[in-house]
This record gives structure tokens, sequence and C-alpha cells, in this order.
């Protein structure tokens, strides 16, 4: 059975910072990953889907890669600000799957 | 942003009631599902929808049923209220370009209180 973690739960960084956010699956049968944001009292919001031929997504300050082979994908955010602040989750879509499992969620404080 | 809108957005009810979510899409998608996330549990599916009156079960469908009419509307109906129903319930809808497998776009989300 699947099983995504992401680490660290929490990360509290100063403004201007680059970083990466971690996800990991046990299992590297997955079709696609999906990073999200959700902010406080709010829905979530789609950042990149990464399908599992590609390697990397870029939009904008943000960059996200795929290892199937350890199991690993990244979040990169270049250039942090406040506004970056949020809970960031991470998602696998198993191949002959319909469902999505998610990671626990980082919680991302940018202070200014 | 995905044009996604779910009703009630806060709801308070009692136990032994029957409650109705409702989401709507104006993106003519294909895939619906229902979400309800705790904490220490994460996002859980509850039941997704495949096309009208095309429905099928996820991982905690028990205490629930959908029903989808019509491509923009999928309702989520809770058929006797208990407390361990108390949580934050999201939509989400996909377009299905590549079946099930496409960019999941999610609601605001309901606040649902079981008393």
């Amino acid at each position: 059975k699947q099983e995504v973690t992401q680490i660290p739960a929490a990360l509290s960084v100063p403004e201007g910072e680059n970083l990466v956010l971690n996800c990991s699956f046990t299992d590297s049968a997955i079709y696609n990953l999906q990073w999200f944001r959700q902010d406080p009292g709010k829905g979530l919001t789609s950042l990149l889907l990464i399908q599992s031929s590609q390697r990397e997504q870029t939009s904008g300050r943000l960059n996200a890669s795929l290892d199937k082979s350890s199991g690993r994908s990244t979040l990169y955010i270049a250039a942090s600000q406040p506004g970056d602040s949020a809970t960031y989750l991470c998602a696998t879509l198993d191949e002959g799957n319909y469902q999505l499992i998610w990671g626990a969620g980082t919680k991302l404080i940018i202070k200014p | 942003d995905a044009g996604i809108t779910q009703s009630p957005r806060h709801k308070v009810t009692e136990t032994g009631t029957p409650v109705t979510l409702r989401c709507h899409q104006t993106e003519n998608h294909r895939y619906m599902y229902w979400y309800r996330q705790d904490p220490g549990h994460g996002l859980r599916l509850i039941h997704y929808s495949y096309g009208v009156k095309d429905t099928d079960k996820g991982e905690v469908s028990d205490g629930y049923s959908v029903s989808r009419s019509k491509t923009e509307d999928f309702l989520l109906t809770l058929e006797s209220a208990t407390s361990s129903q108390t949580s934050v319930y999201f939509c989400a809808i996909s377009d299905g370009t590549s079946g099930v497998y496409n960019e999941q776009f999610f609601g605001p989300g309901t606040r649902l209180t079981v008393l």
C-alpha cells in the first residue's frame, strides 16, 4: 500500500531564502504526483503536476522534481516571500488506481 | 481558478438528521470527487463520479451517498449525520482527458459540525 511522507512537518525561514520541501513515497508505480498549497481555513490550490514520465515542472518561483526510482519529489521555492506561508501537500496517483494518496503536509512560515 | 463552488460553506446540524452538500462546477469537467479532511488523517476520498449518473466508492464511503444528475452538480448526502462526520468536506474536479489521471482542482470547502 502506497505511503506518502513529508518531512519536516513544519519549517520556518527568513524571507528571501531559497528552500526545498520534501515528499517521499514507498511505491514507485505512480501515474503522477501533484503539489498543492493550503492556506488556513481555505481550500487547496494546485501548484504543479508532474507526470511519471517527467523529471520536473516549473511555474514562476516554484520548481518540482520527481525521481521515481528513489521514491522522492522535491518542491523548490526560490526567493521566499511572506505570502508563501501556507501548508504544502503532495499527493500521488498510483497506476491502476483512482485515489490520490496524500502526505500530511509541511507547514511553511516565511518570516519578514 | 477553476470554477468550483460548494454550498453551504458552513453548517451545524444535529445527530441523526440528513444533510446534503452541493458541489457545482462551470468547467464541464468529467470527473468530480468528494473528500473529507480531518486532523491526523489528511484528505480521504469519500466518493467520486466519472460521468452523469456514474459514481463509485472511495476509501471512506460508509454513511455517505452521492448523486450526479447533471455534469455540473455533484451532491453528497449524509443519510443520518453522526458526530464522527464532523469534518471539512472538499469537492474536486478533473477534466478526464487522460482518464482519471488528470490534475485535480479543489473547491473552497464546507465546514460541517454535527452536534
